[in-house]
C-alpha cells in the first residue's frame, strides 16, 4: 500500500520554542492530507485539512495561528506549532487520500509524540 | 452529517477468545467502511476495508462484512492472542457525500491476557 512518513517520531522542546513536523506521502502524489490529534485513551481529533497550493482549512476551535500548516507539494505537509506550551504535549498523526470516485483508505504517518517542557 | 459509532472499551479478553467490536454508522451517500489498528505509541494501520454493501473485508483472522440494512461493520475474530492488544478504530469515507475526509469512532481498546 501506499507509505506516508511523518518527522520526526519524536520531540521534546522547550516552552516558547516552535516545532515543525513533516508528513510526506512517499510514492503517491497527496493533494489533500490532513492532520490530526490524539489526546491519551482518546480518538483522533481533525485539526486541519491541508490543501496542496491553498491555504488550510481548520477545524472549529484549533487555532490557525498557533499551529500553521504549508502544504508546499503534492508529496510534503508541514505541521508548525508555533509558542509552544505544555497544553500542547499530545500525539499529532497526518495522513493522506488519493481521492477519486471511489473513496479509497486514509494512509497514516508514523505519528509524532511532542512534549513541551 | 456523517458519524461512526463504536462500543465503549477496554474489551478484556483471554487468550483464543472471540472477539467483537461492533460498529454503527450513518451517512448521506454510499460509503466505505475501514477498520484500523493502532498499537502502543504508534500510527493507525488499516486492518481491513469494504467499499460496498456485503462486502467482507478480513484480515489477519480479522473480518467485517459491510451491512448496509442494519448500517453496521462489526469486527470480529475467531480466536484472539495477545498481540491483538492495540486499539480498533472503525472509520468511513464517503465522498458521494461530499468529502473524503474520513470519519472516525472514538476507538476501543482491546486488552487480551495470557
Amino acid at each position: 500500500g501506499a507509505v506516508v512518513s511523518q518527522h520526526p517520531s519524536r520531540v521534546i522542546c522547550k516552552s516558547g520554542t516552535s516545532v515543525k513536523i513533516e508528513c510526506r506521502s512517499l510514492d503517491f502524489q497527496a493533494t489533500t492530507m490532513f492532520w490530526y490529534r490524539q489526546f491519551p485513551k482518546q480518538s483522533l481529533m481533525l485539526m486541519a485539512t491541508s490543501n496542496e497550493g491553498s491555504k488550510a482549512t481548520y477545524e472549529q476551535g484549533v487555532e490557525k495561528d498557533k499551529f500553521l500548516i504549508n502544504h508546499a507539494s503534492l508529496t510534503l505537509s508541514t505541521l508548525t506549532v508555533t509558542s509552544a506550551h505544555p497544553e500542547d504535549s499530545s500525539f499529532y498523526i497526518c495522513s493522506a487520500s488519493m481521492t477519486g470516485p471511489v473513496a479509497t483508505e486514509a494512509f497514516f504517518g508514523q505519528g509524532t509524540r511532542l512534549t513541551v517542557v | 452529517g456523517n458519524s461512526v459509532t463504536q462500543m465503549e472499551g477496554p474489551v478484556t479478553l483471554s487468550e483464543e477468545a472471540f472477539l467483537t467490536i461492533n460498529c454503527t454508522y450513518t451517512a448521506t451517500g454510499y460509503p466505505s467502511l475501514f477498520w484500523y489498528v493502532q498499537y502502543p505509541g504508534e500510527g493507525l494501520q488499516l486492518l481491513l476495508k469494504a467499499t460496498k454493501a456485503d462486502d467482507k473485508g478480513s484480515n489477519k483472522g480479522f473480518e467485517a462484512t459491510y451491512r448496509k440494512e442494519t448500517t453496521s461493520f462489526h469486527l470480529e475474530k475467531g480466536s484472539v492472542q495477545v498481540s491483538d492488544s492495540a486499539v480498533y478504530f472503525c472509520a468511513l469515507s464517503d465522498p458521494a457525500g461530499g468529502s473524503y475526509i474520513p470519519t472516525f469512532g472514538r476507538g476501543t481498546s482491546l486488552i487480551v491476557h495470557p
